[in-house]
């Protein structure tokens, strides 16, 4: 695609449930990274991929998020045992290389738990 | 953690006059980034300036960087309704690869 695809847009889950936000960058480009956003804040850094490694995932808030990128495009988010403080949009945003240039983003996944 | 703070962190100006916010970081960096973001949607990149350079222009905006006082601005000249958004400043800091750490932003509004 011509941009960034995050899919679902919104989600609305339970306490305790396990999510999956999905996440395609722009074709060619080998650098991935997540960010969360929560109401009135900037975005704040999750996780980094360059290719299929996780270059750097000191962002990720414990061990109930967890990120992957299999085959060095799509990738997904997951987070298990959701708790209501998990709320946020989460970005996803893609780039051409490993030196921090334009980072392209996607539009969001809106995450609300109940 | 966010590592910018942006100043002031709203901004309420008329169509046609001139937009200034601010920005300061607190370790040294490789390139500072000014994002926009509409409301519910996702950030677009406006300009990037390297930590060698002074000073960077592109269309309406100026962007300068003081690296001595670890500070940035942007200025947005002849402000329209449509530059309504939230504006963020963002670090790569050296020696952290290739994250960028985003401040808290500015909320421009422009009336008519």
């Amino acid at each position: 695609g011509a941009g960034v695809s995050q899919t679902p847009s919104n989600k609305v889950t339970e306490k305790g449930k396990y999510v999956e936000l999905r996440c395609d960058p722009i074709s060619g480009h080998t650098a991935l990274y997540w960010y969360r956003q929560s109401l009135g804040q900037g975005p704040e850094f999750l996780i980094y991929f360059q290719g299929t490694g996780a270059a750097d995932d000191s962002g990720l808030p414990n061990d109930r998020f967890f990120a992957v990128r299999p085959e060095g495009s799509v990738s997904t988010l997951k987070i298990q045992r959701t708790e209501r403080g998990d709320s946020a949009v989460y970005l996803c945003a893609s780039s051409r290389g490993q030196n921090t240039g334009e980072l392209f983003f996607g539009e969001g996944s809106r995450l609300t738990v109940l | 953690s966010q590592q910018g703070e942006e100043d002031p962190q709203a901004l309420s100006i008329q169509e046609g006059e001139n937009a200034t916010m601010n920005c300061s970081y607190k370790t040294s960096i490789n390139n500072l980034q000014w994002y926009r973001q509409n409301s519910g949607r996702g950030l677009v990149h406006l300009i990037l300036i390297r930590s060698n350079e002074r000073e960077k222009h592109s269309g309406r905006l100026r962007v300068t960087l003081d690296t001595s006082k670890k500070s940035s601005s942007l200025l947005i000249t002849a402000s329209r309704a449509a530059d309504t958004a939230s504006y963020f400043c963002a670090t790569a800091y050296t020696g952290t690869a290739s994250k960028l750490t985003f401040g808290t932003g500015t909320r421009l509004q422009v009336t008519l």
